[in-house]
């Protein structure tokens, strides 16, 4: 079983902070490293795709890098809102197409 | 919208009984993915399929079976259903090819009693 990690584990931001987290993964047999958004009592929702080192993509105040040699990907978000709090989910999907997902990061916005 | 609806969102079970998990989407995607998420260990993927009739084994597809007749269907099969089989179980499906996203269902809460 490979191994997918995200720190922190949890998070508390006041509004109007910016953050980031961090996802690590195996830099052998890299094809895709995912971001999905997960909100209590809904279902995770993509945030992005990225499969090119030195990627960086972009969506509203959220941002997000890969590195596939050293094996990372930090997710930003730019002046942190109430709507934001949700767990963060990455996922390494490897050149068999087998998909390992991290255990989350649990974001809360303080208002 | 994509849509991806479970059959249930919440199921109680006896051990022993024959389960079946039922996932539907609308967006004509080929392929359809099932994972169970416990406390700690994040999503594991059990099974997924690539097209009808098509499956491949995922992380943890032991006690689990998996059927795929029509394209916008996938079902998962808890044989004989065990207590270490309570889980969230979420579905999800995906364009064909990689480094595609994928769309989740809401989830069934399945609880083995």
């Amino acid at each position: 079983i490979l191994n997918v990690e995200q720190s922190p584990q949890s998070l508390h931001v006041q509004e109007g902070d910016s953050t980031n987290f961090t996802c690590s993964f195996p830099s052998s047999n890299f094809y895709a490293l995912h971001w999905y958004r997960w909100e209590t009592a809904k279902s995770p929702e993509a945030l992005f795709v990225m499969t090119l080192n030195g990627d960086e993509k972009k969506k509203g105040r959220i941002s997000a890098t890969l590195n596939t040699k050293e094996g990372y990907s930090y997710l930003y978000i730019k002046g942190s809102q109430p709507e934001d709090s949700a767990t963060y989910l990455c996922a390494f999907q490897n050149t068999g197409n087998q998909f390992y997902f991290g255990t989350g990061t649990s974001l809360t916005v303080i208002p | 919208d994509v849509k991806v609806t479970q059959s249930s969102r919440y199921l109680v079970k006896r051990t022993g009984e024959k389960v079946f998990l039922e996932c539907v989407q609308d967006m004509d995607h080929e392929n359809m993915f099932w994972y169970r998420q416990d406390p700690g260990l994040g999503l594991r993927l059990i099974y997924f399929s690539y097209d009808v009739k098509m499956k491949e084994k995922g992380d943890i597809p032991e006690g689990y079976s998996v059927s795929r007749e029509k394209k916008e269907r996938f079902s998962l099969i808890l044989e004989s259903a065990s207590t270490n089989q309570t889980s969230m179980y979420l579905c999800a499906s995906s364009l064909f090819g990689n480094s595609y996203e994928q769309y989740f269902g809401p989830g069934t809460r399945l609880t083995v009693t």
